[in-house]
């Protein structure tokens, strides 16, 4: 699978944009980019997964270059509840593979 | 997105007991499901891969023996810690693949149960 590298941390204030980018130099061409946000005690939750290109929900967007050796995540206007450990997961999407998670990006939004 | 539980969502027991923890999907069957480990300020550590009907696979590093997993229908999983000890109180939680449309799978995570031993 391929590695990823994430800031360790990021500070932003509340109704900000947040970009937190991912750089996944070694991914491969069926490799899907995930993230996941983690709140204290709580299992991760799926937020935005992404190929090439653009993508965009109702909670963030993904921006991938052409290239697809980093990604970066978009968080709108964030809030206190934003404060959360952010996973970028690159892997391929056509079976049931394993993920490994980096050590995230631990974002904290300041009132 | 699809639901995953976990049961208990908090355990205590004493050093030497033997403790369940299981994971369920609740509107989605899942041949596969994944149990991890994270330690506080850590990342999770993928521990076993667990599948439907088969033994599980375990990653380099996690006693088979000591991590019981048994995956006996496509939307329950089961993590049984025995002859737990102190080190092993953790936050486990466990994940299910869901297949999206077209070629995407993803992936879909517990609550996670936090585990201590005294």
């Amino acid at each position: 699978l391929a590695k990823t590298t994430q800031p360790i941390s990021m500070d932003s204030y509340e109704g900000q944009e947040v970009n937190i980018t991912c750089s996944h130099n070694n991914i491969a061409t069926n490799d899907y980019i995930t993230w996941y946000q983690q709140f204290p005690s709580q299992g991760p939750r799926f937020i935005i997964q992404g190929y090439k290109t653009k993508v965009t929900n109702e909670v963030a967007s993904l921006f991938i270059p052409a290239d697809r050796k980093s990604s970066t995540l978009s968080l709108p206007r964030v809030s206190l509840s934003d404060t959360a450990v952010y996973y970028c997961l690159v892997g391929p999407n056509f079976g049931n593979e394993k993920l490994t998670f980096g050590t995230g990006t631990r974002l904290t939004i300041i009132p | 997105g699809a639901v995953v539980s976990q049961h208990p969502s908090w355990v205590i027991c004493k050093s030497g007991t033997s403790v369940k923890i299981e994971c369920r999907s609740l509107d989605f069957q899942a041949t596969t499901m994944f149990w991890y480990r994270q330690f506080p300020k850590q990342s999770l550590m993928l521990m076993a891969t667990s599948n439907e009907g088969s033994k599980a696979t375990y990653e380099q590093g996690v006693e088979k023996d000591k991590f019981l997993i048994n995956h006996a229908s496509l939307t329950l999983s089961t993590l049984t810690v025995t002859s737990a000890h102190p080190e092993d109180s953790s936050f486990y939680i466990c994940s299910a693949t869901v297949k999206e449309a077209g070629p995407k799978k993803t992936q879909y995570f517990g609550p996670g149960t936090r585990l201590l031993v005294l």
